[in-house]
């Protein structure tokens, strides 16, 4: 079965330090999207990106966020200058459709130091 | 008000029983809701999408009810692999292209 997956599993950064997570969509697929749980929270939205660009945002993907799709099969989320609330596991997601089922990868957790 | 509200739990029940809760949405105007399973430290994954009418998967059934808005999910016949933290997620409009989670049921399942 085809599987969203994320490099790495495990970030460890120190604050003010740039950090780049990288997540591979299901090959099909046409919608991406960033999430974030910190620990004991909710899964909040961060960001989604259709046809080269961003489709929809949150509060929280202020400018020290950004993605990419640099190629055919890779997606990445940046974050430019960690902060301690940034510590956090990050799920990347993608959907075929915009109204179909959202499939999430294993996560990328980050701490910050 | 937050989008997407849930009973925290934890429900402990013994293997076999039925366990049921609930989940309340503020948007109206939502279009598309479903229950996700996360386990410990895990990524979400689809438990099942609920339907207007109200749909079951196995011993799983999920029910909305637009007009109190809210949705249910209950399990029968609980097994030992049904403990997991429960999210209830929400889609609003059908343009919209983020999901609105819960913070999420936790029921364990006791031998």
């Amino acid at each position: 079965e085809p599987e969203v997956t994320q490099t790495p599993s495990h970030q460890v950064t120190q604050m003010g330090q740039e950090v780049i997570l990288r997540c591979v969509p299901i090959s099909n697929h046409l919608y991406f999207y960033w999430y974030r749980q910190i620990l004991g929270q909710k899964v909040e939205f961060l960001v989604s990106f259709y046809n080269n660009e961003i489709s929809e945002k949150s509060e929280i993907f202020d400018d020290q966020f950004s993605v990419e799709r640099p190629d055919g099969s890779n997606f990445t989320l940046k974050i430019r200058s960690t902060k301690l609330e940034d510590s956090a596991m990050y799920f990347c997601a993608s959907s075929e459709f915009l109204v179909e089922t959202q499939y999430f990868g294993p996560g990328t957790r980050l701490l910050v130091l | 008000r937050k989008e997407v509200e849930q009973d925290p739990g934890p429900f402990n029940v013994p293997e076999g029983a039925t366990v049921a809760f609930n989940c309340t949405y503020s948007n109206s105007a939502s279009q598309s809701f479903f229950w996700y399973r996360q386990d410990c430290r895990k990524e979400p994954k689809l438990l099942m999408s609920v339907y207007s009418s109200g749909n079951e998967d196995g011993r799983f059934t999920a029910q909305l009810n637009r007009a109190s808005q809210y949705i249910s999910l209950l399990i029968r016949d609980s097994k030992l692999s049904d403990s997991a933290t429960y999210l209830c997620v929400v889609r609003g409009r059908s343009n919209d292209y983020k999901l609105s989670f819960g913070a999420g049921t936790t029921v364990t399942v006791r031998a």
